[in-house]
């Protein structure tokens, strides 16, 4: 069973602060990792992708991998009130012989406060 | 503006009637999927549609039944569902075959009186 692990907060954080958002996965074999986000009652929307060790920015959004200890986050800098959602990691394996493998965490609830 | 466009918005329906869930992508992408949603949970696979061919099928009921007419649409049939089954129902498509970067429409929910 592939796991992926996020803390279901909520995160609260004061507006203009660093927000890190935290995800851990099980699969060794995992190669792309995803960010997410969904406000209250909406559809997830892909804020980031991740492919290869380090960071990746876009923006006031940050992807960090470390594969090595099996690890991604998402920071987001200056953090606005419209950045209140729930984040949802996701992790992809190699699909097997008629399988699909895009894990879904369980999604970090954020409230960036005014 | 999404390019997954999803109707109806909102559905109510009884346990003993017909209905259907609609999907369009404007994205020229090649692989289109449902997914299920209830609250607080993430979303769950249900089908995958790659080319125009159910290529997933994740053990749901037969009480929901894919339909992929070509490889702009995708519907879900709906037939004699339980109350359980209410739920945000998600369509999404990929570019990459069976791909992690997916565009998701804003979602049909779903009331089962």
């Amino acid at each position: 069973q592939k796991e992926v692990e996020q803390n279901s907060g909520p995160l609260s954080v004061p507006e203009g602060a660093i927000a890190s958002l935290n995800c851990t996965y099980s699969d060794r074999g995992s190669q792309s990792f995803f960010w997410y986000r969904q406000y209250s009652g909406k559809s997830p929307e892909l804020i980031m992708s991740i492919y290869s060790n380090g960071d990746k920015e876009d923006g006031r959004f940050t992807a960090q991998l470390n594969k090595a200890s099996q690890y991604v986050s998402l920071l987001i800098r200056d953090s606005q009130p419209s950045d209140s959602a729930t984040y949802l990691c996701a992790v992809k394996t190699p699909p097997g012989a008629g399988s699909y493998q895009l894990t879904f965490g369980k999604g970090t609830k954020l409230s960036v406060i005014p | 503006d999404t390019e997954v466009t999803q109707t109806p918005k909102h559905l109510v329906m009884g346990m003993t009637n017909k209905k259907s869930l609609k999907c369009e992508q404007h994205m020229g992408h090649r692989a289109m999927y449902w997914y299920k949603q209830k609250a607080k949970k993430p979303p769950e696979l249900m089908f995958v549609y790659s080319y125009e061919k159910l290529s997933i099928n994740e053990s749901v009921p037969s009480r929901f039944s894919p339909e992929c007419p070509n490889s702009s649409l995708l519907n879900l049939h709906l037939h004699a569902l339980q109350p359980e089954d209410s739920a945000l129902y998600l369509c999404a498509s990929s570019q990459e075959n069976l791909g992690g970067e997916l565009f998701f429409g804003e979602g049909s929910r779903l009331t089962v009186l």
